[in-house]
This record gives C-alpha cells, structure tokens and sequence, in this order.
C-alpha cells in the first residue's frame, strides 16, 4: 500500500492550525498512524488507529479520516513542532509502509 | 526508561556483509515484538525487518529478503541483523524499535527517543 502525503512543505506560524493529508492507494481501515521526526532524532510515534493519541502526544494533535483519506491536525502550533511528519499503515503487511513526510516549518 | 541502543555499523563495499546488534534496557525485551526500520540520507524510513516476541515469526521487506536476517536472544536482550550482499540501496541509519505494546503484534514501531541508529555506508 503506497501512501501519499501532501503539501510536502507547510509553512506556518507559532499559533496557526496546521492540517496534513495521507491518502492511501488502498483502504487501511483504522490502521493509519502518524510520526513526528526531528532532526538527528528517531521518528517519534503521535497518533495510531487514526485518531488515538500515543502516549505523551499532547492533545493539539489530533487525527481523523477513514478509508484512504487521513488527516493529522495541530491545532496550534508550538515551536517544537515544526518537524517532519510521516504516516504509516499496517493494514497489509509485510510491508509496513511510510508516507513520504510533510515538513512543517 | 526505555533504552535501545544500536550498534556495528560501518562502511563497507558491495557484496559484502555486516551485522548490526541492537542492546535493550528498561522494559521486558521479551514480550516485545521488535523491528528494524532504516532511513537512508534525506528520505522518509523504511520498514526492514520484524521478529515476534519469541523469536518465532519473522518478516521482511522484499528488498532485503533473502539476503537479511533478524534475530534476537531474549537471554541477553539484544536483537541483531545479520546483512549479507549488501549493495550501496543499503546505505542507510538503521533504527531498533519495539512494537508499541507488549504480548501483542501491533506492528507500531516505537522508537526510543535518544536512539542513535547504526550507520551502515555501502560503497
């Protein structure tokens, strides 16, 4: 299952409300999740089954979609969240799949 | 705290093989399913490998498969990657992770925050 991630770049603002898209080339049920990666940092799981929050994900994140259209939301930025973020799936696997990541600066 | 610390990378030529060791601390290794995820330079990760929490499943990316080997000694709490023919589409950090919860098979890789990687540079 391929995932495509868009914008590949989002540039906002400390404050503002920043909303990523994954879509799926297949349905992925509720088996969607979303990373966070830093630079010189391990990607960090946020968000899993679509919209259950990981713990220690703040609760600004929030996810949402069905099928093969998937939206991860920040509500309002902080300034550790301008990062690289990633979606995975594992509805069908082997493999595991990763989006190609949205950067949020 | 969770700890998984990566080690053995290196830079080698084509063909030849490497195996990288992941150490394990701070939560029941063996109840854990476990993964190997790598991320070459500039692009997003990549799944490679998982091995369930007894050792007795094991599955790859068809990239690897055939030529990779995970493993793990729940004795010692490491988790290895055994490379064999690597080529320079290898050239990647390789990451540990643990499945997201413990006794089940999530396939949610969970990274350790301070994790390192192991640099494997085929050329």
């Amino acid at each position: 299952i391929v995932l495509t991630q868009s914008p590949a770049i989002l540039s906002l603002s400390p404050g503002e409300r920043a909303t990523l898209s994954c879509r799926a080339s297949l349905s992925v049920d509720k088996f969607l999740a979303w990373y966070q990666q830093k630079v010189g940092q391990p990607p960090r799981l946020l968000i899993y089954d679509i919209s259950f929050r990981a713990t220690g994900t703040p609760a600004r994140f929030s996810g949402s979609g069905s099928g093969t259209d998937f939206t991860l939301t920040i509500s309002s930025l902080e300034p550790e969240d301008f990062a690289v973020y990633y979606c995975h799936q594992r509805r069908s696997w082997p493999p595991v799949t990763f989006g190609g990541g949205t950067k949020v600066e | 705290q969770v700890r998984l610390v990566e080690s053995g990378g290196d830079v080698v030529q084509p063909g030849r093989s490497l195996r990288l060791s992941c150490k394990a601390s701070g939560f029941m290794f063996s109840h854990f399913a476990m993964h190997w995820i790598r991320q070459a330079p500039g692009k997003g990760p990549q799944w490679v490998a998982f091995i369930s929490s007894d050792g007795s499943d094991t599955y790859y990316t068809d990239s690897v498969k055939g030529r990779f080997i995970i493993s793990r000694d729940n004795s010692k709490n490491t988790l290895d990657l055994e490379m064999n023919f690597l080529t320079p589409e290898d050239t990647a950090l390789y990451y540990c992770a643990r499945d997201y919860q413990p006794n089940e098979v999530l396939v949610l890789p969970e990274f350790d925050p301070r994790g390192q990687g192991a640099l494997v540079t085929v050329s």
